[in-house]
C-alpha cells in the first residue's frame, strides 16, 4: 500500500535547538518526495522536493531508500519556523497524485 | 496574481442540503485538484482535472461532483450533504502533473454539516 507516515503530531523545541521532523513512506515504485509547509494564516506551500537537493530556509531533507524515510532537518530552529509541516509522496496509480502525511505541528519557543 | 482563490471560506450546511465550492486560478495551469482534510489526517484527493472538459475521480469522490468548463474554474458540488463531509476543502492547481510540478493551494474552505 502507498502510505506516508508522520509519527509526531506535535514537535516542540526551543529556539536554537536542532529540529528533525520525521517522515516514512511505503511505495514499491521509485519515490518522489516533498515537504509542504503551512504557516499560520497562510496557505499550504511547497518547501522542498528531494530531487532538487536544495536547502530552503535552512531546512534540508535526504531521501533514504533503505529506511524509506525523508526526514526534514534544521540545525538551529527559529521562532518563524513554527508551522504545520506535511510530507508528501508522488505516486503513479492510473494518474499521478500526491499522497500526504497527517502533518506535524512544529512549535518553536523563545 | 491572486493564485488559487476559493470561496466560501466558511459554511455551515444542514444534512441533505447542496452547495458548490468555487475555485479559480489565474496562473493558466492545466491541472486542478480538490482535496479534503479531516482532523488529524492528511489531505485526500477528491477529484482532479488535467484540462478544460476533462475530470476524473481521486481517492474519495463519493458524494461530490465537479466540472471544468474553463481552464480557470473548477467548482466542487456537494449533493445531499452528510455529516461525514464535514472537513476542510482545499483547491489546488499545477502547470503539469504532480510529480514534476509545484502544486499551488488555495486557502481552504471550512465546511460543517449539521
Amino acid at each position: 500500500a502507498q502510505r506516508v507516515t508522520q509519527p509526531e503530531k506535535l514537535l516542540s523545541v526551543f529556539k536554537g535547538a536542532p529540529v528533525e521532523l520525521k517522515c516514512n513512506y511505503s511505495y514499491s515504485g521509485s519515490p518522489e518526495l516533498f515537504w509542504y509547509v503551512q504557516y499560520s494564516r497562510q496557505r499550504l506551500q511547497l518547501l522542498l522536493r528531494h530531487i532538487s537537493r536544495e536547502s530552503i530556509k535552512g531546512f534540508t531533507a535526504d531521501l533514504n531508500k533503505g529506511e524509506t524515510s525523508f526526514h526534514l532537518k534544521k540545525p538551529f530552529a527559529q521562532e518563524e519556523d513554527s508551522a504545520m509541516y506535511y510530507c508528501a509522496l508522488s505516486v503513479r496509480s492510473g494518474y499521478n497524485k500526491l499522497i500526504f502525511g497527517a502533518g506535524t505541528r512544529l512549535a518553536v519557543h523563545p | 496574481n491572486a493564485g488559487v482563490t476559493q470561496t466560501p471560506k466558511f459554511r455551515i450546511l444542514k444534512i441533505g442540503q447542496s452547495m458548490t465550492l468555487q475555485c479559480a486560478q489565474d496562473m493558466n495551469h492545466n491541472y486542478m485538484y480538490w482535496y479534503r482534510q479531516d482532523p488529524g489526517m492528511g489531505l485526500k484527493l477528491i477529484y482532479y482535472s488535467v484540462g478544460a472538459g476533462i475530470t476524473d475521480k481521486g481517492e474519495v469522490p463519493n458524494g461530490y461532483n465537479v466540472s471544468r468548463s474553463t481552464t480557470e474554474d473548477f467548482p466542487l458540488r456537494l449533493e445531499l450533504a452528510a455529516p461525514s463531509q464535514t472537513s476542510v476543502y482545499f483547491c489546488a492547481s499545477s502547470y503539469g502533473e504532480a510529480s514534476g510540478n509545484t502544486i499551488y493551494f488555495g486557502e481552504g474552505s471550512w465546511l460543517t454539516v449539521v
